[in-house]
């Protein structure tokens, strides 16, 4: 049973143009969303996080919008570069003491030169 | 600053044994998670550990295991290993209260 879902195993963008990368949940006790990006070889780097209280967090090219009724989130890069290409996991958690995030299966993105 | 040092990066174990993997948190921080990554998976959460307790626990057998030592290190095993064990294990350290983790770079479990 899946409470994060990222439906989209891959994406390719072209270089220049928005990328954007869907998550569900079905957790309605989640309340912080957090996520991260991994390169091959390397752990999972934060990118960008979100509160419930706020629908909208910016971060200079990555953006992340929350809608908490239809239990979506998705995060938008642009413009889109070749070093975005990686495997991206969306996260969440119930409140912010403990530390067992649900992470979704991830979403790997190819922005194509 | 050091990161979050996991060692061995590479493991190959046959069925039947156990493993122990290590893992080094940043300077300071007082919490590690592990998690299991599998492709199709994703990052499944093993268990956390802040000062020397576990606090929280995942959905794995009881032959997943961890410790947490007094200078905040973390060992995981698994005993009995299954090739369904096969993974990359992560293992990320916090400060302990907030949401941003560092994750190590992993240890890759292959079990023949």
């Amino acid at each position: 049973d899946q409470q994060v879902k990222q439906n989209s195993p891959s994406l390719s963008v072209q270089e220049g143009r928005i990328s954007i990368l869907n998550c569900d949940y079905t957790n309605s006790m989640f309340d912080y969303f957090l996520w991260y990006k991994k390169y091959p070889a390397e752990g999972p780097t934060f990118l960008i996080s979100i509160s419930s209280i706020k629908d909208k967090n910016e971060d200079g090219r990555f953006t992340v919008f929350l809608n908490k009724s239809a239990k979506h989130l998705s995060l938008h890069i642009v413009p889109s570069q070749p070093g975005d290409s990686a495997v991206y996991f969306c996260a969440a958690s119930q409140g912010d003491y403990g530390q067992n995030f649900v992470f979704g299966p991830g979403t790997r993105l190819s922005v194509l030169p | 600053k050091a990161g979050v040092t996991q060692t061995p990066r590479y493991l190959i174990k046959t069925r039947g044994q156990q493993v122990t993997l290590s893992c080094s948190p940043i300077s300071g921080h007082r919490s590690v998670s592990w998690y299991q990554q599998t492709p199709g998976q994703g990052l499944q959460f093993l268990f956390e550990y802040f000062s020397e307790t576990q606090r929280n626990k995942g959905n794995f057998p009881g032959r997943f295991s961890g410790r947490q030592f007094s200078n905040s290190r973390s060992e995981m095993n698994v005993s009995t290993l299954e090739l369904g064990d096969s993974a990359l294990y992560l293992c990320a350290s916090s400060r302990g209260g907030g949401q941003l983790y560092t994750f190590g770079s992993g240890t890759r479990l292959t079990v023949v």
